[in-house]
Formats: structure tokens, C-alpha cells, sequence
């Protein structure tokens, strides 16, 4: 299986600061790297796929990055509803896993 | 708008075999061309994929839970459904079904609330 790491496991930020998650896979995914945002109690929501492509209706201070072994995702001028912990996901090959996430927390 | 809601029994016994449903509303699931799948979520092992189905009844699962796993699909009902055997408290968690966009691999982009599943004596 590939493995999915992220860091860092928890960011502390202020709304309006600008903070960047990171996910790095075992092997090469192409561009095959998928990112959730989980709030407590809910289930996860698509954020962006491929890498870098928006889910309908995400705002777009949200952006993704990468390829090959190394991503990140990226959120501008961080809003209160942001924070929450946040999920990548590698869908290239089977089975697909998922990174153990990164919880943002309000400074 | 696609909804999926999971019901499942919340509290089971070592070794037994729970059966968790997800219905579907908002979308036939023998209308389109989507897998449909279960994740699973727990303190120790984070997100976990299941396994998925296709409104065909064709399916595959995490090798990891393959021996103990059957999904199953009921088109008249509009929902799909896992079975896990042989459960011990490492399978307790929240029980997701999801929207599966692609085949073999891809992401998820409908989830349903979750329903807790716990193992205990």
C-alpha cells in the first residue's frame, strides 16, 4: 500500500494568517492526490482533486499543489470555518489510503 | 441533491457480524456510473477505504479486510450495504458511506453522517 504522511499533525493559526499543510506519498502518484476538510461530528467534504482542482463550491482561498511525491495545500486569509482538521487522500493506486491528518486550530 | 444516510446496529459483541445499510436518496444508484463505498473512521487507524460497489454487484475491497467483508448492493431499495465478520474492538468506529467518483481508485465526494459501530463485551 502507499503510505500518506502529513505534517505537520497540528498548526495552530489566527484568522487572516496564511497556512500550508503538506502530504507526501511512499511512491509516485502522478498528480492523483486528494484533500478533505472534516469538522467535528461531521463527515468528511471534498476539497480539492486532482491536486489542484477546486470542488464546486470550495472558496477559492483554498489551493492545492504538487506532484510526483510531494503536495500541499494551501489556505489564504483564513477564515473562523476553517478550522478543522484536514485529510489527504491518494487515489492512484489500490487501495487507496489516506493521510492521518492535520488538525488547524484557532491561536 | 444526492443525501446518503448509514444505519447500522451502534453496539455489537466480539465475533459477531454486523450489517450496516446506506441508503441512497436524491440519485438512483442503478442510474449512473458511479462506485459506491464504504470508509471507516477510529482514533488508531484514521481513515480507512472498505471497499466499493457497483450498482452491478461488482465489487472489491481493501486487501486488509477482504477475508471478513461483504458489500452488497439492493437496487430496488436504492441502498448498498457491508457486512463485517468476526468483529473484534479494533473495528470499532464511525462507519461512513460514501460516493465513489471513478473506478478502481479515486476520491469522494458525498459522504453520509456516519454511524458509530461499537465492539464491546
Amino acid at each position: 500500500d502507499i503510505q500518506v504522511t502529513q505534517s505537520p499533525s497540528s498548526l495552530s493559526a489566527s484568522v487572516g494568517d496564511t497556512v500550508t499543510i503538506s502530504c507526501r506519498t511512499s511512491q509516485t502518484i502522478n498528480n492523483y492526490l486528494n484533500w478533505y476538510q472534516q469538522k467535528p461530528g461531521k463527515a468528511p467534504e471534498l476539497l480539492v482533486f486532482p491536486a489542484s482542482s477546486l470542488q464546486s463550491g470550495v472558496p477559492s482561498r483554498f489551493s492545492g499543489s504538487g506532484s510526483g511525491t510531494d503536495f500541499s495545500l494551501t489556505i489564504s486569509s483564513l477564515q473562523p470555518e476553517d478550522f478543522a482538521t484536514y485529510y489527504c487522500q491518494q487515489s492512484y493506486s489500490a487501495p487507496t489510503t489516506f493521510g492521518q491528518g492535520t488538525r488547524l486550530e484557532i491561536k | 441533491q444526492l443525501q446518503l444516510q448509514e444505519s447500522g446496529p451502534g453496539l455489537v459483541k466480539p465475533s459477531d457480524t454486523p450489517s450496516l445499510t446506506c441508503t441512497v436518496s436524491g440519485a438512483s444508484i442503478s442510474g449512473s456510473s458511479y462506485y459506491w463505498a464504504w470508509i471507516r473512521q477510529s482514533p488508531g487507524k484514521g481513515l480507512e477505504w472498505i471497499g466499493s460497489v457497483f450498482f452491478s454487484g461488482s465489487t472489491y475491497y481493501n486487501p486488509s479486510l477482504k477475508s471478513r467483508v461483504t458489500i452488497s448492493v439492493d437496487t430496488s431499495r436504492n441502498e448498498f450495504s457491508l457486512k463485517l465478520r468476526s468483529v473484534t474492538a479494533a473495528d470499532t468506529a464511525v462507519y461512513y458511506c460514501a460516493r465513489q467518483l471513478g473506478t478502481v481508485v479515486a476520491n469522494f465526494d458525498y459522504w453520509g453522517q456516519g454511524t458509530l459501530v461499537t465492539v464491546s463485551s
